[in-house]
């Protein structure tokens, strides 16, 4: 079974600049998250959709950042302009829905830095 | 709102000591825990799970028991090896307001072994 795909692997961009960050969920998962891990942080959930409808984006920063799931399949995160502040690893992650409380399964991430 | 609390590190350890990763949660209902590890350049991977109280999870020599009585999920391992230097999370999931699994991490523990 193939894992979650994230690309880029990296990116390096300068602030003000805009970025897009993809992801190809395990076939099957209805449950697709996009989480931000800073340096020496636990990853923090920025948008959670079931299917293709956003069920949780309470902690994305709305006028900068924003993310579409179409047809339910894979995902874009977008942040445009970029700051310093949001250097760090972008995680994608999938799981199945079966009744709630499910582990999630990740990708490699994608290390932006904004300099 | 629901949490987890773990143990900051970093922890160092001679190999074949005994190893405890400290790990308590707030959350309503019953929750499921987990324990991801992220090895250096790599994305998570979910290391065990416990869905229900008194459970235990266990995997690669790992196992932590779900308390709800002390709402911890401490992840323990009685003699660890070099390759076990990583940095763990301790996570939980519970139910959104849609019946879709949100997963909340803690801030990690990064553990280091000494041959």
């Amino acid at each position: 079974e193939a894992g979650v795909a994230q690309s880029p692997r990296y990116k390096i961009i300068e602030k003000r600049q805009s970025v897009a960050f993809w992801c190809n969920p395990i076939s099957g998962h209805a449950t697709l998250y996009w989480y931000q891990q800073i340096l020496g942080q636990g990853p923090k959930l920025l948008i959670q959709f079931q299917n293709n409808g956003v069920v949780d984006d309470s902690q994305l920063p709305k006028d900068r950042f924003s993310a579409e799931r179409l047809k339910g399949v894979d995902s874009t995160l977008k942040i445009q302009p970029a700051k310093l502040e949001d250097s760090a690893v972008y995680l994608c992650a999938s799981s199945t829905r079966q009744g709630g409380n499910t582990e999630a399964f990740f990708g490699q991430g994608t290390r932006l830095t904004v300099v | 709102g629901n949490s987890v609390t773990q143990m900051e590190g970093p922890v160092t350890l001679s190999e074949e000591a005994f190893l405890t990763i400290n790990c308590t949660y707030t959350a309503t209902g019953y929750p499921s825990l987990f324990w991801y590890v992220q090895y250096p350049g790599e994305g998570l991977q979910l290391l065990l799970k416990a869905t229900k109280a008194d459970d235990k999870g266990s995997n690669k020599g790992f196992e932590a028991t779900y308390r709800k009585e002390t709402t911890s999920f401490h992840l323990e391992k009685g003699s660890v090896q070099v390759s076990d230097s990583a940095v763990y999370f301790c996570a939980l999931s519970a139910l959104a307001y849609s019946s879709a699994s949100k997963i909340i991490f803690g801030s990690g523990t990064r553990l280091s072994i000494r041959p």
